[in-house]
């Protein structure tokens, strides 16, 4: 099938600790894989990519690697802040150039 | 730095009646789509736009559906005859050019709730 399947939240960290959201997608080929946030209140912004297997996006401290081997897209963080707080979506296009989502994780920095 | 708009944030409607919902892509991209995200569920694609025309559309984007560029700016969603199960939180996004991993920008989406 063609899917996303991220880890279930919410996820409750302390500040400072280190984030691990899984990732992992079903597909034919090899997609583009995307990480977008969603911070309270607001729209879906796009936090990192990877195009090809092996490619490591990053922003803001975050990281992700593409895994072919293991199809997946596992988000990490070395220490996370109160700011970080949101909504994290895993996502992939697919072969229409729409985006195949993950169900979301919500994840709560505590001070 | 550009951005996608969408109005209205909030939109309160009674079942059965017709809702437009507005977006207002970057404006020099070339395609456009609409999400929605029903509460507590995973976001789906409705539909993509290209060359003032429906280039795919999503099993969900049945004839109550239909988008439409009426001028160089907007780009709307309308709902014929909402439901009770179209409440849910619509995104619009826009992407410059297809490509290898070209980033689609979304807007803050719309709550549509059908009462």
């Amino acid at each position: 099938g063609n899917s996303v399947t991220q880890m279930e939240g919410p996820v409750t960290l302390s500040e400072e600790a280190f984030l691990t959201i899984n990732c992992t997608y079903t597909a034919t080929g090899y997609p583009s894989l995307f990480w977008y946030v969603q911070y309270p209140g607001e729209g879906l912004q796009l936090l990192l990519k990877a195009t090809k297997a092996d490619d490591k996006g990053s922003n803001k401290g975050f990281e992700a690697t593409y895994r072919k081997e293991t199809t997946s897209f596992h988000l990490e963080k070395g220490s996370v802040q109160v700011s970080d707080s949101a909504v994290y979506f895993c996502a992939r296009v697919d072969s229409n150039y729409q985006l195949i989502w993950g169900a979301g994780t919500k994840l709560i920095i505590k001070p | 730095e550009p951005e996608v708009t969408q109005t209205p944030s909030h939109q309160v409607t009674q079942m059965g009646q017709e809702v437009i919902l507005r977006c207002v892509p970057i404006s020099n991209h070339l395609y456009f789509y609409w999400y929605r995200q029903i509460l507590g569920q995973k976001v789906e694609f409705l539909v993509s736009f290209y060359n003032n025309e429906i280039s795919e559309k999503s099993e969900i984007f049945d004839d109550q559906f239909s988008v439409e560029r009426p001028d160089g700016s907007n780009f709307t969603l309308k709902i014929r005859s909402t439901k009770l199960e179209d409440s849910a939180m619509y995104f619009c996004a826009s992407e410059r050019d297809r490509g290898f991993g070209n980033e689609q920008f979304f807007g803050p989406g719309t709550r549509l709730t059908v009462l």
